[in-house]
C-alpha cells in the first residue's frame, strides 16, 4: 500500500525557518516524481515544488512556485524513501498544510497519491 | 502562469442528480487537465487525468472531457461521499496550477 506520512510542520515566528519531511512506503521512491502542494486555511490548493525522481541527469529538474522562490528548497534521499521540503525566511502567508505528493509513474505532474498533511503556522 | 477558472464556485444538489463543472484555462493546454475530489479535512484525490481518463478503481460515474482551454467534469448519480471540493489542475506548464475550487453541497 502506497503511504506518505508527512512530519516537521510547528508554529514558527515570521523570519523563521521549519524543514518539513515526508516518509514514503509501498512503492520504488526512487522511479517517482515528487511533490509539494499547500492548502492555506478555508482556500484552495497551492502547488509549491516539484522535483524529478533523481536529482542528477539530463531529464532531472527542480521547479518551485514563484511565491516560494529562493526560500523554499526541495531535496530528496532516496535511500531512505524520504522527500523534504526546508522553509527557510517564512512569511504570515506561508501558514498552510503542506501536502507531499506522488507523481504517477510516467510523470507529467499529476498526483495520484497524497499525505495527509502537515500544518505550517507562522505568527509572532 | 496560466489560470484556471472553475465555475460555479460552489453548487447544491441532492444524491442522485447530476452535476458538471466547468474549468477554463487562460491558454490552450491541449489535455493536460486533472481534476479531484477533497472531501473534508482530508487531503486530495485524483479522479481524471489528462482530461477524461478516469484514475483505476474509481467508478464510472465520474467523466471528464474537453481540450484546449474549456473542459467539464461531470458526477452522475451523485452519493453522499461527493459532497466536497472538486479543483481541475492543468499540468502542461512547469509551474502547475489549480482551479478555485467547487464546492458541492446537499440541497
Amino acid at each position: 500500500e502506497v503511504q506518505l506520512v508527512e512530519s516537521g510542520g510547528g508554529l514558527v515566528k515570521p523570519g523563521g525557518s521549519l524543514r518539513l519531511s515526508c516518509a514514503a512506503s509501498g512503492f520504488n521512491f526512487s522511479a517517482y516524481s515528487m511533490n509539494w502542494v499547500r492548502q492555506a486555511p478555508g482556500k484552495g490548493l497551492e502547488w509549491v515544488s516539484s522535483m524529478s525522481s533523481s536529482s542528477s541527469g539530463s531529464r532531472s529538474y527542480i521547479y518551485y512556485a514563484d511565491s516560494v522562490k529562493g526560500r523554499f528548497t526541495i531535496s530528496r534521499d532516496n535511500a531512505r524513501m524520504s522527500l523534504f521540503l526546508q522553509l527557510n525566511s517564512l512569511r504570515a502567508e506561508d501558514t498552510a498544510v503542506y501536502y507531499c505528493a506522488r507523481d504517477t509513474y510516467h510523470g507529467g505532474r499529476i498526483f495520484d497519491y497524497w499525505g495527509q498533511g502537515s500544518l505550517v503556522a507562522v505568527s509572532s | 502562469d496560466i489560470q484556471m477558472t472553475q465555475s460555479p464556485s460552489s453548487l447544491s444538489a441532492s444524491i442522485g442528480d447530476t452535476v458538471t463543472i466547468t474549468c477554463r484555462a487562460s491558454q490552450n493546454i491541449i489535455s493536460y487537465l486533472n481534476w479531484y475530489r477533497q472531501k473534508p479535512g482530508k487531503a486530495p484525490e485524483l479522479l481524471i487525468y489528462a482530461a477524461s481518463s478516469l484514475q483505476i478503481g474509481l467508478p464510472s460515474r465520474f467523466s471528464g472531457r474537453g481540450s484546449g482551454t474549456d473542459f467539464t467534469f461531470t458526477i452522475t448519480h451523485l452519493l453522499p461521499e461527493d459532497f466536497a471540493t472538486y479543483y481541475c489542475q492543468q499540468s502542461y506548464s512547469t509551474v502547475v496550477t489549480f482551479g478555485g475550487g467547487t464546492k458541492v453541497q446537499i440541497k
